[in-house]
């Protein structure tokens, strides 16, 4: 079992919808990171967050760390957002990230 | 967008032969790492590096070896290249640490190697 699940693996979405993408992890973190990868292969940090929830524009990250449980919310959708979501922790006292298999999200006008 | 560079950016060898990477960044940051992405896994920690001359494994190093002679460049260099080791590699940067803390890791645009 990986240490970072993702779900869900694909998501398709109209135009205007709000989307939900789910990680779960299995060890100590200290942090835990949100990151979006394009078609073209470029890998950009949207997010890091250790407590609550943080907002950029449509984009919120929650987390809740007695639950080992983060999502990812896109409100209002658009064609753009289409991408692979990937969620990765940092393991506690170690310099290291782990990191999810990614959410393939396509958002069709 | 941070300034890393990855070099070459598409790669075709033939197995058995040496390949090295480089990633250059400019942002003076201490911690480098070196990641493969292969499909149905996630991205995998080959090898990073701390400091100048100051480098630990990954989860995924057999075959790989890293070298960082100064703070700008952090070299991967497989060896003798095998199939397995197609795959597209990522280099990260990330600054010093605060205790406890973790830090936003700021990605090459990578580098796609083909091993025949």
């Amino acid at each position: 079992k990986n240490e970072v699940e993702q779900s869900p693996q694909n998501l398709t979405a109209q135009e205007g919808e709000f989307i939900t993408i789910n990680c779960s992890y299995s060890v100590g973190i200290s942090a835990l990171h949100w990151l979006q990868q394009h078609p073209g292969g470029g890998i950009v940090s949207l997010f890091m967050l250790s407590s609550g929830k943080k907002k950029h524009g449509r984009l919120i990250a929650t987390i809740n760390i007695q639950e080992k449980h983060s999502s990812l919310h896109i409100t209002a959708s658009h064609p753009r957002d289409s991408a692979v979501y990937i969620c990765a922790v940092n393991v506690y006292n170690t310099d290291k990230l782990i990191f999810g298999t990614g959410t393939r999200l396509q958002v069709f006008p | 967008d941070a300034g890393i560079t990855q070099s070459p950016r598409h790669k075709v060898t033939e197995t058995g032969t040496p390949v090295t990477l480089r990633c250059h960044q400019t942002e003076n940051h201490r911690y480098m790492y070196w990641y493969r992405q292969d499909p149905g896994h996630g991205l995998r920690l080959i090898h990073y590096s701390y400091g100048v001359k100051d480098t630990d494994k990954g989860e995924v190093s057999d075959g790989y070896s890293v070298s960082r002679s100064k703070t700008e460049d952090f070299l991967l260099t497989l060896e003798s290249a095998t199939s397995s080791q197609t795959s597209v590699y990522f280099c990260a940067i990330s600054a010093p640490r605060t205790s406890g803390v973790g830090d936003t890791q700021y990605f090459g645009p990578g580098t796609r190697l083909t091993v025949l």
